[in-house]
């Protein structure tokens, strides 16, 4: 139980272009999802947390124009990084928490490459 | 915010020797996570501790909340133990979490 997908597993883009990552909860009912970013060797850094039918709360220094977070469904939470440029070239990774619990479950993760 | 450290930041073992990874934490939690990240990038839960011993198989684990750790021990290790270990902490009410920078583990056959 507890499973977490994302899609794509993989994407490569040219620069300027919009990319959108979608988390879902396969067979539980997630309230809280959140949003990862991991550079190469280094530890996650919490992007946001998106709740059901709310906006989400972003970290500080993470621009919320850039990476559109929608929580649309108990199981479902999309992550678009618009206009995406180099830079944001990463690994990005999705969990979610079942609810009345705090034990997060994740993702297998997306690499984006922004050529 | 609140810090956490990882020790040692990276190991490397022969196969069947036993390791003790460390996390250190900065303020009271009121959750602890111990997860395994495989070469793929897929992050793997292996405890849910935030306080007690707990143990799973070769793993176990156990946080001493009062002092502000908590151990993870790998037994008999295995090359498929090879990965990144991360601690993620938990303050009361805070909603979120935070990770320490993990520990590389090379499991040498």
């Amino acid at each position: 139980g507890a499973v977490v997908s994302q899609h794509p597993s993989r994407v490569i883009c040219k620069s300027g272009t919009s990319v959108k990552i979608e988390c879902r909860s396969l067979d539980f009912q997630a309230t809280t999802m959140f949003w990862y970013r991991q550079f190469p060797k280094q530890s996650l850094m919490l992007m946001a947390t998106s709740n059901e039918g709310s906006k989400a709360t972003y970290e500080q220094g993470v621009e919320k124009d850039k990476f559109l977070i929608n929580h649309a469904s108990l199981t479902l939470s999309t992550l678009t990084v618009t206009s995406a440029h180099p830079e944001d070239s990463s690994f990005y990774i999705c969990s979610a928490t079942i609810s009345g619990t705090d034990t997060q479950y994740f993702g297998p993760g997306t690499r984006l490459t922004v050529l | 915010g609140i810090q956490v450290e990882q020790s040692p930041p990276d190991l490397i073992l022969q196969e069947g020797a036993n390791s003790t990874l460390r996390c250190n934490f900065s303020d009271s939690v009121n959750n602890l996570q111990w997860f395994h990240q495989n070469p793929w990038g897929q992050l793997i839960n292996l405890f849910y501790i935030p306080s007690g011993t707990k143990q799973n198989g070769r793993l176990s684990a156990t946080t001493v909340a009062t002092e502000r750790y908590s151990l993870l021990y790998i037994s008999s290790s295995q090359t498929t133990d090879s990965g990144v270990y991360f601690c993620a902490v938990e303050r009361a009410n805070a909603g979120k979490s935070t990770f320490g920078d993990g520990t590389t583990l090379t499991v040498k056959p």
